[in-house]
């Protein structure tokens, strides 16, 4: 079946403009994730919805992160006012419950100017 | 603050031979993950390890967990090129935190 697909795969802008990222999990899974890997380093969470809801939000780094999940299925994170250290590869994982196994997407790479 | 190290964070090895790796986690959880990645690519998952003394193989590689002792160790058996990969441990605290709290990773390459 089909896996966490994310698009886009790359994006580059420039410093201070706005970008949102999309993520599609698996059908049927109704937990969904955040993280943002560095280069060299492990992912990092930055949020986790149940649902339609953000039911932990705390590992977004400050308020130019947000992240929605209108209908429970499809997440788009969005990041305002860029800035050069928002650069990494942004993961999505989903899962079919809160304690299951997360399966990954295949990240976008996003490259702040 | 949960906290997991990985070591070795680098390793290079010849086919044929045996290795360890080991992930440490500072505080309680309810399961661990292994997962692999391979350059440019996402996470694959390996192994998720539920309880104390959990041991999972699949082909040459094999996990355990001591919760007791707060480890779990990835162990790679007559390596093959074909596993040359970054390995991470991953760890759920549960209680009310909701991501997986990963290792740096340990990058494996296996010359032949």
């Amino acid at each position: 079946g089909a896996g966490v697909s994310q698009t886009p795969s790359n994006k580059v802008t420039e410093k201070g403009k706005y970008v949102e990222l999309r993520c599609d999990p698996i059908s049927g899974h109704t937990a969904l994730y955040w993280y943002r890997q560095s280069l060299g380093q492990g992912p990092e969470f930055l949020i986790y919805f149940q649902g339609t809801g953000a039911a932990d939000d705390s590992g977004l780094p400050n308020d130019r992160f947000f992240a929605v999940r209108p209908e429970g299925s499809v997440s788009t994170l969005k990041i305002q006012r860029t800035e050069r250290g928002d650069s990494a590869v942004y993961l999505c994982a989903s899962s079919l419950v809160r304690s299951g196994t997360q399966y990954f997407g295949p990240g976008t790479r996003l490259t702040v100017l | 603050e949960l906290k997991v190290e990985q070591n070795p964070l680098f390793l290079s090895m010849q086919e044929g031979k045996n290795y360890t790796i080991y992930c440490n986690y500072s505080t309680t959880s309810d399961r661990l993950y292994w997962y692999r990645q391979d350059p440019g690519k996402s996470l694959e998952s390996l192994f998720v390890l539920l309880s104390n003394g959990a041991v999972k193989q699949e082909g040459r590689l094999m996990a355990s967990l001591d919760t007791k002792a707060r480890l779990s160790t990835l162990h790679i058996t007559a390596a093959v090129h074909d596993l040359s990969a970054t390995y991470f441990c991953a760890v759920d605290a549960g209680g009310g935190a909701d991501g997986l709290t990963f290792g740096k990773g340990t990058h494996l390459i296996i010359q032949p």
